[in-house]
C-alpha cells in the first residue's frame, strides 16, 4: 500500500507556542488528505479534510483559526497547532487516499503541551 | 456519526481464527464497508474492503451478508501479533470519501 511519513513522531511544547505537523506521501500523489485527532482510550476523530491547492474543509466544532492545515502539495499536508494549550494535548495522525480509494495512515504525532 | 456497530472486545486463541462481526443496517448502495486496525500507538492500517462479495487478501477475509447489513473480518490465523483495535467502517467512495470511525473492537490474541 502506499506509504505515509509523519513528523515528527512525539513532541514537546510549551503552552502558547505553536506545533508544526508534517505529512508526506511517499510514493503517491495525494489529492485528498485527512487529518484525525485521538484522545486516549478513544477512537479516531476526524478533525478536517484537505485538498490540494484548496482551503481544508473542517468538521464541525474543530476551530479552523486554531489547526491551520496547508495542502500546498500533492506530497505533503501540514497542521500547525497554534496556541497549544495542555487540552490540545493528543495523537494526531494523517491520512492520504490510496489509488483504489482506501487510505493510508501516518504513524502519528503524540503531541504533549506543558 | 459511525454507521457501524462491533463487540467492544472480544478474544481469541493463537492460532485459530478470529471472527469480528460488525453490523450495519443502514448502509446504502454506494457504500462500501473497510476494515481498519490500529496497534498500541500507531495510526491505523487498512486491511481490506469490500461492496457486496466477498473478499480475501493476504491479511484477512471478508464476509458480507446477502443484504448487506453486516459483515464479518475473519483473521484465518491469528497471532500475538493480531491484537489491535479493529474499526469496522461503511463509506461512500464517492463525494467526501472521508472514513468516520466508530469506537472499533478490541481484540486480544491469547497465547
Amino acid at each position: 500500500g502506499a506509504v505515509v511519513s509523519q513528523h515528527p513522531s512525539r513532541v514537546i511544547c510549551k503552552s502558547g507556542t505553536s506545533v508544526k505537523i508534517e505529512c508526506r506521501s511517499l510514493d503517491f500523489q495525494a489529492t485528498t488528505m485527512f487529518w484525525y485527532r485521538q484522545f486516549p482510550k478513544q477512537s479516531l476523530m476526524l478533525m478536517a479534510t484537505s485538498n490540494e491547492g484548496s482551503k481544508a474543509t473542517y468538521e464541525q466544532g474543530v476551530e479552523k483559526d486554531k489547526f491551520l492545515i496547508n495542502h500546498a502539495s500533492l506530497t505533503l499536508s501540514t497542521l500547525t497547532v497554534t496556541s497549544a494549550h495542555p487540552e490540545d494535548s493528543s495523537f494526531y495522525i494523517c491520512s492520504e487516499l490510496g489509488p483504489n480509494t482506501e487510505a493510508f495512515f501516518g504513524q502519528g504525532t503524540r503531541l504533549t503541551v506543558v | 456519526d459511525a454507521k457501524t456497530t462491533q463487540p467492544t472486545s472480544m478474544d481469541c486463541a493463537e492460532g485459530r481464527a478470529a471472527n469480528l462481526p460488525c453490523n450495519h443496517s443502514t448502509i446504502s448502495g454506494n457504500e462500501y464497508v473497510y476494515w481498519y486496525r490500529q496497534i498500541h500507538s500507531q495510526g491505523p492500517q487498512y486491511i481490506i474492503h469490500g461492496l457486496k462479495n466477498n473478499e480475501t487478501n493476504e491479511m484477512a477475509s471478508l464476509i458480507i451478508t446477502e443484504d448487506r447489513k453486516s459483515s464479518t473480518l475473519i483473521l484465518p490465523h491469528a497471532t500475538l501479533r493480531d491484537t489491535a483495535v479493529y474499526y469496522c467502517i461503511v463509506r461512500d467512495i464517492q463525494g467526501a470519501q472521508k472514513l468516520v470511525f466508530g469506537q472499533g473492537t478490541r481484540l486480544t490474541i491469547n497465547p
